[in-house]
């Protein structure tokens, strides 16, 4: 059974960096599919952030694109998130999830780690 | 990019009774080659991260009760709960694979009248 967990710092300052880690169990990474950052802010709908393949290969955002960069790390079966510069608007419950990767680009997210809220303020 | 439109907003519905949630795309998320839409839904309860129901529009996913169900085609989407049960109260999303950025509907609130 696959199960991924999401992990870290829960404040951030306006303009750092937030940087989260996905820690996936059940499942190597190396073995397929994408792996995919999704964010929710209070109240609305998800957002994607971006995606990576064990290969490297990624996907993201247009909208985050030139303040996002999602990696993996293969030896600890992990992947993970990096987001500067950021403000108010960044605060989310930040997801990490299985990307299914039958199509270009990948489809839909299962399943989907219990999420961590990110509040961004001084 | 496309956007993802679902109606109603929320809807309250009896035990039993049929729910009906829509998602329409601003732009066709069917690829005519392989005559698949591109199009999952996704159940969330509070406090709980999405959950897999249905992708390809119409697939649904090992595990999920057949009384939840996904039609249509192009741009207008539908998921159809046959038999409301409690368990069912939740906020439903359409999410769109057909072309980055991958985008989600705003969301649809179910809840029991």
């Amino acid at each position: 059974q696959v199960q991924l967990q999401e992990s870290g710092p829960g404040l951030v300052k306006p303009s750092e960096t937030l940087f989260l880690t996905c820690a996936v169990s059940g499942y190597s990474i190396s073995s397929g599919y994408y792996w995919g950052w999704i964010r929710q802010p209070p109240g609305k709908g998800p957002e994607w952030i971006g995606s990576v393949h064990h290969s490297g290969s990624t996907y993201y955002n247009p909208s985050l694109k030139s303040r996002v960069i999602v990696s993996v790390d293969t030896s600890k079966n992990q992947f993970s998130l990096k987001l500067t510069s950021v403000t108010a608007a960044d605060t989310a419950v930040y997801y990490c999830a299985r990307h299914f990767a039958l199509t270009t680009p990948p489809g839909w997210f299962d399943p989907w780690g219990q999420g961590t809220l990110v509040t961004v303020s001084s | 990019d496309i956007v993802m439109t679902q109606s109603p907003d929320s809807l309250a519905v009896s035990l039993g009774e049929r729910a009906t949630i829509n998602c329409k795309s601003s732009q066709s998320v069917l690829d005519s080659s392989n005559n698949n839409n591109y199009l999952a839904w996704y159940q969330q309860k509070p406090g709980q991260p999405p959950k897999l129901l249905i992708y390809w529009a119409s697939t649904r996913e090992s595990g999920v009760p057949d009384r939840f169900s996904g039609s249509g085609s192009g741009t207008d989407f539908t998921l159809t709960i046959s038999s409301l049960q409690a368990e069912d109260v939740a906020l439903y999303y359409c999410q769109q694979y057909y072309s980055t950025p991958l985008t989600f509907g705003g969301g649809t609130k179910v809840e029991i009248k």
